[in-house]
């Protein structure tokens, strides 16, 4: 069964700290990995894509890597801030899987001032 | 470009009743992807479509079906509807050759 874990479930950290959030996936025959952020009722928005043959990714403060043999990504935000406070999920697609993405259960962060 | 669009934005229905909801890619992605979300479940993949075919499907009743028009544009259906089916509702556009899924604001789906 293709399953993606997030650990941990919530985090709280101070503001300026780094966040380091964790995904694993049980099927190395992934194509791409996603992680997004999700703010309270809100639609999710895209963060970073990693493809399959890529390592890492980054954008800014955020950093992703990717570990397909440990089935493992890791997605680094630096210099936390308050406004990162949201819930941050990853998702994989498989090789075989048109269109759909298999998500985590999200790492909820809260950063305080 | 403008980015996904979903609606409504917010629907109250009554358990037996019939919703639909409807998806506006981003200009030029051919491919809707839909998903459920609930705080018990998470996100749960409901169905693919490009170019007007469904590719693939998840693992939910045939009170959920869908479908895509010749412009991309995507509506979901759920009949009979059960409490259980109250949720978020959210659609995707990806792009060719990306696979990049971009994600619209969802429309909050409430059965009572």
């Amino acid at each position: 069964k293709q399953e993606v874990t997030q650990i941990p479930a919530a985090l709280s950290v101070p503001e300026g700290e780094n966040l380091v959030l964790n995904c694993s996936f049980t099927d190395s025959a992934i194509y791409n990995l996603q992680w997004f952020r999700q703010d309270p009722g809100k639609g999710l928005t895209s963060l970073l894509l990693i493809q399959s043959s890529q390592r890492e990714q980054t954008s800014g403060r955020l950093n992703a890597s990717l570990d397909k043999s440990s089935g493992r990504s890791t997605l680094y935000i630096a210099a936390s801030q308050p406004g990162d406070s949201a819930t941050y999920l990853c998702a994989v697609r498989y090789t075989d899987s048109w269109g759909k993405l298999q998500f985590g259960a999200g790492t909820q962060v809260v950063v305080t001032p | 470009k403008a980015g996904v669009t979903q609606t409504p934005r917010y629907l109250i229905k009554t358990r037996g009743q019939q919703v639909t909801l409807s998806c506006s890619p981003i200009s030029g992605h051919r491919s809707v992807s839909w998903y459920q979300q609930t705080p018990g479940q998470g996100l749960q993949f409901l169905f693919e479509y490009f170019s007007e075919t469904q590719r693939n499907k998840g693992n939910f009743p045939g009170r959920f079906s869908g479908r895509q028009f010749s412009n991309s544009r995507s509506e979901m259906n759920v009949s009979t509807l059960e409490l259980g089916d109250s949720a978020l509702y959210l659609c995707a556009s990806t792009p060719l050759g990306d696979y990049e899924q971009y994600f619209g604001p969802g429309t909050r789906l409430t059965v009572t």
